[in-house]
């Protein structure tokens, strides 16, 4: 099972780049790295997946290395309403158990 | 095209009475997936279900709980005799297929125990 390392917690400020990077040492050849993001008293809601290099979409950017031991999520520009926890997931979906493991996320806080 | 959809989205029940939380998936997803989240903590996956067939319950706790997906109708997890500890959030995802696909989230259903 590949374990995802995340900072506990970010402070930003509106306007600001933030870049949250996720450890995944483990990642096996498979494994696709994808974020979520959740807002309290909500279901996560997808950002975006990869499994190397650079993906970009209107929201954000995920920059995989070579080795993909490490992924970075890449907010620009960040506002009052980006202010939410984001979590890194690893896996390929074949084992049901390894895909969908949630670790403690980051809880980002965006301020004005 | 609604999305995950599930009820209810507040259920308060006492020591010892039984929950039974729904979910209804998007429309056309056949996987759905159940995770638990206490305060101040990441989800925990608990089952996986497509339609009529269990394919992983490594996540569920032997004993109280149990999940199913019926071929007509939402998934449900029912907890029998519930305890002071079942209080969480009960999020259930659905998908259209296995894999790398995006699972798409409920809102959740915040269960309290008196």
């Amino acid at each position: 099972l590949a374990k995802t390392t995340q900072p506990i917690s970010m402070d930003s400020y509106e306007g600001q780049e933030v870049n949250i990077t996720c450890s995944h040492n483990n990642i096996a050849t498979n494994d696709y790295i994808t974020w979520y993001q959740q807002f309290p008293s909500q279901g996560p809601r997808f950002i975006i997946q990869g499994y190397k290099t650079k993906v970009t979409n209107e929201v954000a950017s995920l920059f995989i290395p070579a080795d993909r031991k490490s992924s970075t999520l890449s907010l620009p520009r960040v506002s009052l309403s980006d202010t939410a926890v984001y979590y890194c997931l690893v896996g390929n979906g074949n084992n049901a158990g390894n895909m969908l493991t949630f670790g403690g996320g980051t809880r980002l806080m965006v301020k004005p | 095209n609604a999305g995950v959809m599930q009820n209810p989205r507040h259920l308060v029940r006492r020591r010892g009475q039984e929950a039974r939380l729904r979910c209804s998936p998007m429309k056309g997803h056949s996987h759905v997936y159940w995770y638990r989240q206490l305060p101040e903590e990441g989800l925990k996956f608990m089952v996986y279900l497509q339609k009529e067939n269990i394919i992983d319950e490594s996540g569920m706790p032997k004993e109280r709980f149990s999940a199913e997906f019926p071929k007509e109708g939402p998934s449900i997890l029912r907890i029998q005799q519930v305890v002071r500890g079942d209080s969480a959030a009960y999020f259930c995802a659905s998908s259209p297929n296995r894999g790398t696909d995006t699972q798409y989230f409920g809102p959740g259903t915040r269960l309290t125990v008196l």
